[in-house]
């Protein structure tokens, strides 16, 4: 079982709808989440982080987390063709590694 | 600021070369990554180096050597070139250990032939 998975997509969704990425994780002991975008060619941004359970806003991007499912989310509202990218999840432990996910391509129609 | 700076950005070796790619990073951060990037396979580490004068092993560092030189640069050496080494590789660095982001350079892209 990978460490921090992720459904690779691609998640096709229509401009102005809601996209929901998921991302699930296996060791309990993870302590920071974090989402980071990537667009074709580019480093990594990140747009999220997320370190107790519940929802946080920013934006038109909200990060969900359950520890007690382990389970991460992002969900971008009024989505955006330049929302097309490949969202990557990454978990620390607290220690000074991080574990990323292989990314979702997320594309957004016009 | 610059934030973290890589060279080269493109780079294409023989099988058996040998090559070092640089990063820095101008935020005072402690700790450095290397990491690579293959398709379907995410960012996988090779070293980091916790702080000055420290270096550790990731989850794929045969093949490859790492120097911290000083607080602000991070090395990353192919002694020796294989085809299984044409990856997109990725220096990133962060203040400190478990809650803050890391941030990225543009990436170095090397092929292998």
């Amino acid at each position: 079982q990978k460490e921090v998975e992720q459904n690779s997509g691609p998640l096709s969704v229509p401009e102005g709808a809601i996209a929901s990425l998921n991302c699930t994780y296996s060791d309990r002991g993870s302590q920071s989440f974090f989402w980071y975008r990537q667009y074709s060619g580019k480093s990594p941004e990140l747009i999220m982080f997320i370190y107790s359970n519940g929802d946080k806003e920013d934006g038109r991007f909200t990060a969900q987390l359950n520890k007690a499912s382990q389970y991460v989310s992002l969900l971008i509202r009024d989505s955006q063709p330049s929302d097309s990218a490949t969202y990557l999840c990454a978990v620390n432990t607290g220690g000074f590694k991080t574990i990323f996910g292989a990314g979702t391509r997320l594309f957004v129609k016009a | 600021n610059a934030g973290v700076t890589q060279t080269p950005k493109f780079q294409v070796l023989k099988t058996g070369q040998s090559m070092t790619l640089q990063c820095a990073q101008d935020m005072n951060h402690n700790s450095m990554y290397w990491y690579r990037q293959d398709p379907g396979m995410g960012l996988r580490l090779i070293y980091y180096s916790a702080s000055e004068g420290t270096t550790d092993k990731g989850e794929v560092p045969n093949g490859y050597n790492v120097s911290r030189l000083n607080k602000r640069e991070f090395s990353l050496r192919l002694e020796s070139a294989a085809p299984s080494q044409t990856s997109v590789y990725f220096c990133a660095s962060k203040s400190r250990e478990g809650y803050n982001e890391q941030f990225f350079g543009p990436g170095t892209r090397l092929t292998v032939l």
